[in-house]
């Protein structure tokens, strides 16, 4: 299994430009979610999805959006890419047991600078 | 929602020393607190979690408590060693029902062990 995979590993963005930041997982977790990482701020959730169509916010949305058409797949959009925006992202996913105490596995990161 | 408090930011101590690090929770509904180690430039990986229903959890050099009572959990690295280096983070998982839950992080402890 690869795990969580995340695309691309580095990107450099101008104000006002959109993309689209990758995750994919092979371990058909139902539970995915998008967190950024800044100095010192820890990592804070953006969006997450509990299945495929079911999407919903987390603590700093704003600026994101994302879909889960497929059980592997949860894209981040990046609307109109500010230099609030510059951080690192990871992408995680874990089994969903109907618990809440489910290990997280994350990706190796999308390093993402905004000028 | 929730908010997680972790102290100390940084940390340092000999080798062969105890390393202690402190959070706090404010959502009495969180029933999930894992433990995150984090290496320069990697992603955030597992160490130890533990459950609500748990008040101690012990993995070789690794430990965790947890009082739910007063909402506070902390992390114990016995004979630290100079890999033991990196960030750690706590966190803690409110489930929502539905398979919907939230994992939020406290900002982080560096820990530094000096050979």
């Amino acid at each position: 299994n690869a795990g969580v995979t995340q695309t691309p590993k580095f990107q450099v963005l101008k104000t006002g430009q959109s993309m689209t930041l990758q995750c994919a997982q092979d371990m058909n977790h139902e539970y995915m979610s998008w967190y950024r990482q800044d100095p010192g701020m820890g990592l804070r959730l953006i969006h997450y999805s509990v299945g495929a169509g079911i999407t919903d916010q987390g603590e700093v949305p704003n600026g994101y959006n994302v879909s889960r058409s497929t059980t592997e797949d949860f894209p981040l959009r990046l609307l109109s890419a500010a230099p609030s925006q510059t951080s690192v992202y990871f992408c995680a996913s874990s089994y969903s047991s109907g618990t809440g105490s489910d290990e997280q596995y994350f990706g190796p990161g999308t390093r993402l600078t905004v000028t | 929602g929730e908010n997680v408090e972790q102290h100390p930011s940084t940390l340092s101590v000999q080798e062969g020393d105890s390393a202690v690090i402190k959070c706090t929770y404010s959502d009495s509904a969180s029933n999930y607190f894992p433990w995150y180690k984090q290496e320069l430039g990697k992603r955030p990986q597992l160490i130890i979690d533990i459950r609500s229903n748990v008040g101690e959890k012990k993995d070789q050099r690794i430990a965790v408590t947890l009082n739910k009572t007063a909402k506070h959990f902390s992390l114990h690295i016995t004979e630290t060693q100079p890999e033991d280096s990196a960030v750690y983070f706590c966190a803690a998982q409110a489930y929502s029902g539905a398979g919907s839950y939230q994992l939020t992080f406290g900002k982080g402890t560096k820990l530094s062990v000096i050979p």
